[in-house]
């Protein structure tokens, strides 16, 4: 196991309700990145956040927003549902290894099946 | 982001037949990585490959990295069910200055095997 930790595993929501997703990373994981993983597509990169600051977005609006603790653990919140928004959700955390660039793994954990109705 | 496309996007096999996924990008990559996921699960770290024309070997999985840094492959020899998922190649893309990647996954090959 990876020791990323994830919750809820399932959740349904309506459309324009807002969600609250949340992980916890492994202790020292200094990074965490959140990924959407539509049926039969590869995860899509949502955002990544390091030592509680974002650090790069991909291509979603601004109502994907998040937050990382000092506590290792994060939040990814989406506001305003959309149909669209069903997906896998998935995060993942890495040790920033600032020793050995360019070789961090990203580790994951189980999602969070977000169904919007 | 990074765009790799992966082929084939499905493939049968019987069990015990080999299989190869091709994993291929137009620029030159920093790393990439190998994920495995299961039916309803989540994408399992494989191998991370860096160097130029690197080949890493799990058991009956062999992984390349070409010369260039532009493609890869993953090798599986005598598959079984229990090798049945999705296999996705990922490599990492950095910003300017930063040694924190994120992951540009390819579309991934769906693999069957056949009893």
């Amino acid at each position: 196991e990876t020791g990323v930790t994830q919750s809820p595993t399932h959740l349904i929501k309506t459309r324009g309700q807002q969600v609250t997703l949340r992980c916890s990373s492994q202790s020292g994981h200094n990074t965490v990145s959140w990924y959407q993983q539509a049926l039969g597509q590869g995860p899509q990169f949502i955002f990544q956040y390091y030592r509680e600051e974002e650090n790069g977005r991909g291509n979603f609006p601004p109502r994907f927003s998040g937050l990382q603790f000092p506590n290792y653990s994060s939040e990814l919140n989406v506001n305003a549902l959309e149909l669209d928004d069903s997906a896998l959700y998935l995060c993942a955390s890495s040790l920033d290894l600032a020793f050995l660039p360019f070789q961090e793994t990203q580790y994951f954990g189980p999602g969070t099946r977000l169904l919007v109705l | 982001g990074q765009q790799v496309m992966q082929i084939p996007q499905y493939q049968h096999v019987q069990e015990g037949e080999d299989f190869t996924t091709y994993c291929n990008s137009s620029t030159t990559l920093s790393n990439i990585q190998w994920y495995k996921q299961r039916p309803g699960g989540h994408p399992v770290f494989l191998i991370q490959l860096v160097k130029s024309g690197e080949v890493k070997k799990q058991k009956r999985l062999t992984f390349q990295f070409g010369e260039a840094k532009k493609n890869s492959s993953l090798h599986i020899t005598a598959t079984q069910t229990t090798d049945v998922g999705t296999y996705f190649c990922a490599p990492t893309q950095y910003d300017r200055g930063s040694t924190l990647g994120r992951l540009y996954f390819g579309r991934g090959t769906q693999l069957t095997v056949w009893p």
